[in-house]
């Protein structure tokens, strides 16, 4: 079945850091790709998505490019923010035969990011 | 607010207790998850309602689980018999029917504890 794996943390960068998460992914068909984020005390939120091959999608200073033929979908940031601390999870769409939306999540990975 | 509200927060409950967890969706979104997340752990699907159906229950985990949403808004994930390895954050998601983005707007999560 379909399945997301993502680094194992905790990510531990100082500020102004370069970060990458990496992540790859199973899946037959052609599944939307999403990174989402969990800060301390919050629901998880979407951080970005890239819906076909080679879309990159961006947001707040990260970004992450859908390459079909590595299958991965790495979240890259220039440089990290104290605020940039949170889980990241990233996930597929298992849209099926039909229009869900339902999500296949891999495990999170804690960045901790220091002054 | 207008984001998706889970109550309880937390619940404590003691093994074979029945419990009740609660979801109020977005306003509008007719789609509505239930994912159970444990610790160090992705969210894992549970259930997915496209109105007051259930259109995919494939991950609820076995026959002590189960979840309604009869007028087509909020939704009740109910427990029996509850046991310890049911201890986890049980998270609601809602988003449009229907919708491409495959964006899922969560809740801040009901924290359950089973003793």
């Amino acid at each position: 079945g379909n399945s997301v794996t993502q680094m194992e943390g905790p990510v531990t960068l100082s500020e102004e850091a370069f970060l990458t998460i990496n992540c790859t992914y199973t899946a037959t068909g052609y599944p939307s790709l999403f990174w989402y984020v969990q800060y301390p005390g919050e629901g998880l939120q979407l951080l970005l998505k890239a819906t076909k091959a080679d879309d990159k999608g961006s947001n707040k200073g990260f970004e992450a490019t859908y390459r079909k033929e590595t299958t991965s979908f790495h979240l890259e940031k220039g440089s990290v923010q104290v605020s940039d601390s949170a889980v990241y999870f990233c996930a597929l769409s298992d849209r099926g035969g039909g229009a869900t939306n339902k999500l296949i999540f891999g495990t999170g990975t804690l960045l901790a990011v220091q002054p | 607010g207008a984001g998706v509200s889970q109550t309880p927060s937390n619940k404590v409950t003691e093994k074979g207790k029945y419990v009740e967890l609660r979801c109020d969706p977005i306003s509008g979104h007719t789609a509505l998850y239930w994912y159970r997340q444990s610790l160090g752990q992705g969210p894992e699907f549970l259930i997915y309602f496209q109105g007051t159906g259930a259109a995919d229950d494939s991950g609820l985990p076995n026959d002590r689980f189960f979840a309604v949403r009869p007028e087509g808004s909020v939704s009740t994930l109910k427990i029996q018999r509850t046991e310890r390895g049911d201890s986890a954050v049980y998270l609601c998601a809602s988003s449009l029917i229907g919708g491409t983005t495959g964006e899922l707007f969560f809740g801040e999560g009901s924290r359950l504890t089973v003793l």
